[in-house]
């Protein structure tokens, strides 16, 4: 019973670097998230998809890209890491009907 | 707008007492408000919800929180601390599914437990 899967779990990047990080969810869920978690911060929005094909800023998208070519995969990318953006990644997703989420694990990215 | 407060970062308690987490909301819509947890180096997991349906939301762990609209709040309780309920909780804000489900976050509150 996988749920939200998110890799890598650890990354290190140097300022300017690309990565991609990948969210992959096996309950057939429509919709899907991704947050950064900065201390005192609580967890922001970055992007998020209301379905295969479809994408929309949330609340902090600056700096990132998303695509979800696929329903049960999400992925968010960095084209030039930058040090404002070490925090802590997670990828959530929710049924269309339902109002909960399901969170991956995490990613902490270190950009330096 | 929506947005979710969090009164207080850091929560101690002494094991067996009462643990109150203070949380206040803005919304314009009814909201759908939730609780969180997450302990250390993991994601977030589901405590509670609140739907529109009973205002006094029983969650797992013997947590419950209050929904009371005139005070725009929806404190997290627990009759009795115990030390593995140590952990971040976050209370977060939706619009429901007109909105797509997003939620707001509060900053969350550590709640540490002491013998």
């Amino acid at each position: 019973n996988a749920g939200v899967t998110q890799t890598p779990k650890f990354r290190v990047l140097k300022t300017g670097q690309s990565m991609t990080l990948l969210c992959a969810q096996d309950m057939n869920h429509e919709y899907m998230y991704w947050y950064r978690q900065d201390p005192g911060m609580g967890l922001r929005l970055i992007h998020y998809s209301v379905g295969e094909g479809t994408t929309a800023k949330g609340e902090v998208p600056d700096g990132y890209n998303v695509s979800r070519l696929k329903k049960q995969n999400f992925l968010l990318g960095l084209e030039s890491a930058a040090p404002s953006q070490t925090s802590v990644y997670f990828c959530a997703s929710t049924a269309l009907a339902k109002n909960i989420q399901y969170f991956g694990a995490g990613t902490r990215l270190s950009v330096l | 707008a929506q947005s979710v407060t969090q009164l207080g970062s850091h929560v101690s308690v002494s094991e067996g007492a009462l643990v109150l987490l203070r949380c206040n909301y803005s919304s314009s819509v009814p909201p759908y408000l939730f609780w969180y947890v997450q302990y250390p180096n993991q994601g977030l997991q589901l405590l509670l919800k609140y739907t529109s349906a009973a205002t006094l939301v029983k969650g797992i762990n013997d947590f419950e929180a209050e929904f009371k609209k005139s005070e725009t709040s929806f404190h997290l309780t627990k009759p009795s601390a115990h030390m593995s309920d140590a952990a971040e909780y976050f209370c977060a804000v939706s619009d429901g599914t007109g909105g797509y489900n997003k939620l707001i976050f509060g900053a969350g509150t550590r709640l540490a437990v002491h013998p």
